[in-house]
This record gives C-alpha cells, sequence and structure tokens, in this order.
C-alpha cells in the first residue's frame, strides 16, 4: 500500500529534550515536506525537500532541523524543544510531475510541557 | 506572495443536500493548481479534488466538484448529496509554478468545519 508513514504518532516531552519524528514513504518521491498544524492558522511548512541531500527552510524553520540521506526518509528534529511547539506535525511527499497532489501521514502530534 | 483565504469557519447541512465551501485565493503566478483536503476527526489529511490554472474544464470527482471562478480568483468546493461521513474540517491549498511540477510548499486556508446533520 502506497503511504507515508510517521513515527511516532503521540508524544509528549519535556522542555530541552531532542527528539526526532520520523518520516518515511514507499512511493519513490522526489518531493518531501513537513508542515505544522495550529488552530486558526493552518498548515504552514515548516522545511521541504526537492530530492536526496537538497533541503531547505519554509515558512517556519525556527527550531526544526532536517536531513534526507536517502529518499524515502526525511526526519524532523527538534534539538531543544519548547512550549510553543507544541502542535500536530504532518510529513507529506509527491511526486515533481505536473499537477502532483501531496500524500501525507497522519500526523504527529507533540505536546511540549 | 500566495494567499488562500476560507471565510466560513464553520457550516451546517443536512444529510443529501448539497453544500459550497467557499476558497478565494491570490497569487501573482499565471501558473497554480488548487487542492482541497478533508481531514476528519481522526487527523489524517485526504486528498479530494485538483484544478488547474490552465484547466478549462472545472473539476469533478464523484461527489466533489471545484466551482473554478479564474477573473475572481475563487475555488469553490461543492460537495453533492452529502452523507454523515462527509462531516470533518476541510482545507483548500494552492501551490504555484504547477505545470513543471516544481513549485514549493502547498498554502493552506485556514479550514471549513463541515457538519453534516441528520
Amino acid at each position: 500500500e502506497a503511504q507515508v508513514t510517521q513515527n511516532p504518532r503521540y508524544l509528549i516531552t519535556v522542555t530541552g529534550k531532542k527528539l526526532t519524528v520520523t518520516c518515511s514513504q514507499n512511493m519513490n518521491h522526489e518531493y518531501m515536506s513537513w508542515y505544522r498544524q495550529d488552530p486558526g492558522l493552518g498548515l504552514r511548512q515548516i522545511y521541504y525537500s526537492m530530492n536526496v541531500e537538497v533541503t531547505d527552510k519554509g515558512d517556519v524553520p525556527e527550531g526544526y532541523k532536517v536531513s534526507r540521506k536517502e529518499k524515502r526518509n526525511f526526519p524532523l528534529i527538534l534539538e531543544s524543544p519548547s512550549p510553543n511547539q507544541t502542535s500536530l506535525y504532518f510529513c507529506a511527499s509527491r511526486r515533481i510531475v505536473q499537477g502532483s497532489e501531496a500524500f501525507f501521514g497522519q500526523g504527529t502530534r507533540l505536546t511540549v510541557v | 506572495a500566495q494567499k488562500i483565504t476560507q471565510t466560513q469557519p464553520g457550516m451546517f447541512v443536512q444529510e443529501k443536500e448539497a453544500v459550497t465551501l467557499d476558497c478565494t485565493y491570490d497569487t501573482s503566478d499565471q501558473s497554480y493548481g488548487l487542492f482541497w483536503y478533508k481531514q476528519p476527526s481522526s487527523g489524517e489529511m485526504i486528498f479530494l479534488i485538483y484544478q488547474g490554472s490552465y484547466d478549462e474544464q472545472n473539476a469533478t470527482e464523484g461527489r466533489y466538484s471545484l466551482n473554478f471562478q479564474k477573473a475572481r480568483k475563487s475555488a469553490n468546493l461543492v460537495i453533492s448529496a452529502s452523507q454523515l461521513g462527509d462531516s470533518a474540517m476541510y482545507f483548500c491549498a494552492m501551490r504555484e509554478d504547477i505545470l513543471t511540477g516544481g513549485g514549493n510548499k502547498l498554502t493552506f486556508g485556514t479550514g471549513t468545519q463541515l457538519k453534516v446533520e441528520l
């Protein structure tokens, strides 16, 4: 089954404790990205990657890091989480072709206390 | 800068009725794509329908259709014959530079919460 898989689905952590949210896709998509969803703000892009070893900042990159060492994986790293990073996070992937839709992971609900 | 506006925070519709969810957009690009996603209470994002800025026909996918009015910069989603399972949050989104497949992010609106009632 074609899918984008995020782990974990739910995470409660404390301020300052480094964490990684994994994202993996099995569709051989070139493009992958991370979004965060906050009430009243819709989804906002954090980082994106057009291919292996190519990453760039989105609209809200502060406090996050990413890497793209393999085509299928695009982990999101929070080096020192803070309460304002409490949010619902989505990983997405798509082909780089005309009109391609983005496929989203199931979401990761992160709470930083 | 691209922007998506969804002015209806919440909508109610009776089962079997049609409902229109509004979406207006702003972009200076000539080549762009408009997407609608559904987010049920379980949280996942489900792709519904796509309309390219150069497409002459309005997109349709089953009970979903997109009322695309380019001059007015609107891309309203029409759901026909509403079902209880249509109750969800609906997001309109846009991506620029659509023809090359490149472009970058999806810009999302703030969403419309749809509730289908018996």
